[in-house]
């Protein structure tokens, strides 16, 4: 099956400072892939909508200056938290589709959990 | 607009039971479904879609699920629980007509299988 490769698992980091997450398909094409937070005990609020060579799709209420995604390949998304605070911790999943996939199956990495101090 | 409904925030079974965890969704062209599963501080993993065909779909670790269209049900089924089963199960419905691939999830339904 499709696997997606999320790094790192775990950060902790001071406040003010930026953390990347990377998001790695594994063995297909991602065309797009997407960007969740998962807040404890609550569903996924989906955050963006990367596609490869252009600009995120961010949802209602998503800084875009705050949450910088980048999807220069199609086996590579980031996400970069810049200058950020405690409330800024969360589990923060990504997920993928291929061009193969016409019923837009998703498959997500492991997460990344990350704690400002 | 499309939604998904998971009435259950807990599920508990015992273990050999037989369990069904509850999902509902409303779009507005033809639905593709699907259920995940995620284990503690771990991603989704995905366990079983309904895309067309047999109302009955059968997936990963034993699970089930039938597709109604009449009641907008898509309901999550095993014969026998196991307690490695206790997890976070999600629905997620995409709208056929929605070329975004953007998945719609409901709010999780953590199962409980005691020994």
């Amino acid at each position: 099956g499709a696997v997606v490769s999320q790094h790192p698992s775990r950060v902790i980091c001071k406040s003010g400072t930026s953390v990347k997450i990377e998001c790695r398909s594994l063995d297909f094409q991602a065309t797009t892939m997407f960007w969740y937070r998962q807040f404890p005990k609550q569903s996924l609020m989906l955050m963006a909508t990367s596609n490869e060579g252009s600009k995120a799709t961010y949802e209602q209420g998503v800084e875009k200056d705050k949450f910088l995604i980048n999807h220069a390949s199609l086996t590579l998304s980031t996400l970069t938290v810049t200058s950020a605070h405690p409330e800024d911790s969360s589990f923060y999943i990504c997920s993928a589709t291929g061009q193969s996939s016409n019923t837009g199956e998703l498959f997500f990495g492991e997460g990344s959990r990350l704690t400002v101090l | 607009a499309q939604s998904v409904a998971q009435p259950e925030d807990q599920v508990n079974v015992a273990e050999g039971n037989p369990l069904t965890v509850k999902c509902t969704y409303s779009v507005s062209g033809n639905p593709y479904l699907f259920w995940y599963v995620q284990y503690p501080n771990r991603g989704l993993q995905f366990l079983l879609k309904y895309i067309t065909g047999d109302n009955l779909v059968k997936g990963s670790y034993g699970f089930e699920a039938e597709f109604n269209k009449s009641q907008t049900s898509f309901h999550l089924k095993k014969p026998s629980a196991l307690v490695s089963d206790s997890a976070l199960y999600f629905c997620a419905v995409r709208d056929s007509v929605d070329s975004s691939y953007k998945l719609i999830f409901g709010s999780g339904t953590r199962l409980l299988v005691r020994p």
